[in-house]
């Protein structure tokens, strides 16, 4: 089955302990995306991208790092989290830049 | 400014009506496309509908059609026979450019989105 898998669904941390939600697909897709969903916000892109190796900010990218080493996996990485960055976060791809993009199920977190 | 603009925070709707949800853009790209997901309270994000730039005819899925008024830069989404299923959070988005003038990478630009309740 075509999808995009995250992992955990579900986290609560405490500030300053690093962390890592991945994120995997298996559609063979190019470009990758992160968001981030906050009440009465919609969806705020973090970090894309375009191919292995290849990444750049999106709206909203301080406070997290990103890693394209394989084509499939595309982990978000908070350094040193902050009770701010407690969100529901996306994980998306798609097979180009101007194609549907596909949703991870969502990561639910919160940083106390 | 915003790129996207959806205006209607909340809606109520009987079942069976026809529901129109708005959604305005602001691009100066003239290739261009337009995403409506539905997001249920279980959280995940489901794709409804595309409206490319340059395609004649209004996109339809089903019961999903994007009524798409270009000069006007509006791109609302048109339900039709309302079902309580329906209540959703629904998004309207835009990514910019395309492969071939080498834009469109990176992802979606959404709206805040539109609380849609249906009710019996």
């Amino acid at each position: 089955e075509a999808q995009v898998t995250q992992n955990p669904r579900y986290l609560i941390t405490v500030t300053g302990k690093k962390l890592t939600v991945t994120c995997s697909q298996n559609m063979n897709h190019e470009y990758m995306s992160w968001y981030r969903q906050d009440p009465g916000l919609g969806l705020r892109q973090i970090y894309y991208s375009m191919n292995v190796e290849v990444t750049d900010k999106g709206d909203v990218p301080e406070g997290y790092k990103v890693s394209r080493k394989e084509k499939r996996n595309f982990p978000l990485i908070l350094e040193s989290p902050s009770p701010n960055q407690t969100s529901l976060y996306f994980c998306a791809s798609s097979l180009y830049g101007d194609s549907e993009q596909f949703f991870g199920p969502g990561t639910r977190l919160t940083v106390l | 400014a915003q790129k996207i603009t959806q205006t209607q925070p909340g809606m109520f709707v009987q079942e069976k009506e026809a529901v129109t949800l708005d959604c305005t853009y602001d691009t100066s790209d003239p290739s261009y496309g337009l995403f409506w997901y539905k997001q249920p309270s279980s959280g995940e994000m489901i794709f409804l509908i595309y409206q490319g730039s340059y395609d004649q005819q209004n996109a339809t899925e089903g019961r999903y059609s994007l009524n798409f008024q270009k000069a006007r830069k509006s791109a609302n989404l048109v339900i039709s026979a309302s079902q309580l299923g329906d209540s959703a959070m629904y998004f309207c988005a835009m990514r910019e450019g395309d492969q071939y003038s080498g834009g469109g990478a990176d992802g979606l630009t959404f709206g805040k989105g539109t609380h849609l309740i249906i009710q019996p």
